[in-house]
């Protein structure tokens, strides 16, 4: 059974680091891509960036300054470091698998997400 | 950035009714384009890739289509289980980008 689950710090304080982990089970991170979305509160997801299976990187250009996506495979765990944070960085911040089919073209699919971690940027 | 508009941002409708949910790109996306669903309890699951493919699992009251820019989410019949949020996304660039969500609400 596929599962992701995100832990970490619900608190932030602004201009500080937001660390979180990804565990996962049920698929290995050597054969399977992870993308790190956030949800502000009343907003729509917004892809961060992705850790590639072959241990390759990709980030949202608009966070791509402050962003740091790694892995650790021998614990199942993709993390996040995203620094200098401010308010509204404040949401819920989700992993998910990412799938591919190809039929001649590569179709992509974020086809298993995490409960999702919810954080706050406060003083 | 590609923007992704859907509308309406909420849908009042009842059970056993047919519903049809908008999503606009602000440019063509050659289909590439997914719908996703989300429950009250923060929860996501994929429902359709590539347009009208539905994903593995998802029931057949679930529909997809569209091409260039303009694209549509159908539930035939709705069941109690279908009222949450749903998000476009399209993968056609980078980075692929959500729509802002349609709340589908208990009539």
């Amino acid at each position: 059974q596929v599962q992701l689950k995100e832990s970490g710090p619900g608190l932030v304080q602004p201009s500080e680091t937001l660390s979180l982990t990804c565990t996962v089970s049920g698929f290995s991170l050597t054969s399977y891509s992870v993308s790190w979305v956030r949800q502000p509160s009343g907003k729509g997801p917004e892809w961060m960036g992705r850790m590639w299976y072959d241990g390759d990187t990709a980030y949202n250009s608009a966070l791509k300054s402050r962003l740091s996506i790694s892995r650790d495979t021998s614990k199942n765990q993709v993390f996040l470091k995203m620094n200098s944070l401010q308010t509204d960085d404040t949401g819920t911040y989700y992993c998910t698998r990412d799938i591919y089919y190809y039929d001649g073209y590569y179709h992509y699919v974020m086809d298993a997400w995490g409960q999702g971690a919810s954080v706050t940027v406060s003083s | 950035d590609i923007q992704m508009t859907q509308t309406p941002s909420s849908m009042p409708a009842s059970l056993g009714e047919r519903v049809t949910i908008s999503c606009r790109a602000s440019q063509g996306i050659s289909n590439y384009l997914n719908w996703y669903q989300q429950k009250p309890d923060g929860t996501i699951k994929p429902l359709i890739y590539y347009t009208s493919n539905l994903q593995s699992g998802v029931p057949s009251r679930f529909s997809g289509s569209g091409s260039g820019t303009d694209y549509s989410l159908t539930i035939s019949s709705l069941e109690p289980e279908d009222f949450a949020m749903y998000y476009c996304q399209q993968y056609d660039s980078s980075p692929n980008t959500f729509g802002a969500g349609t709340k589908l609400e208990l009539k």
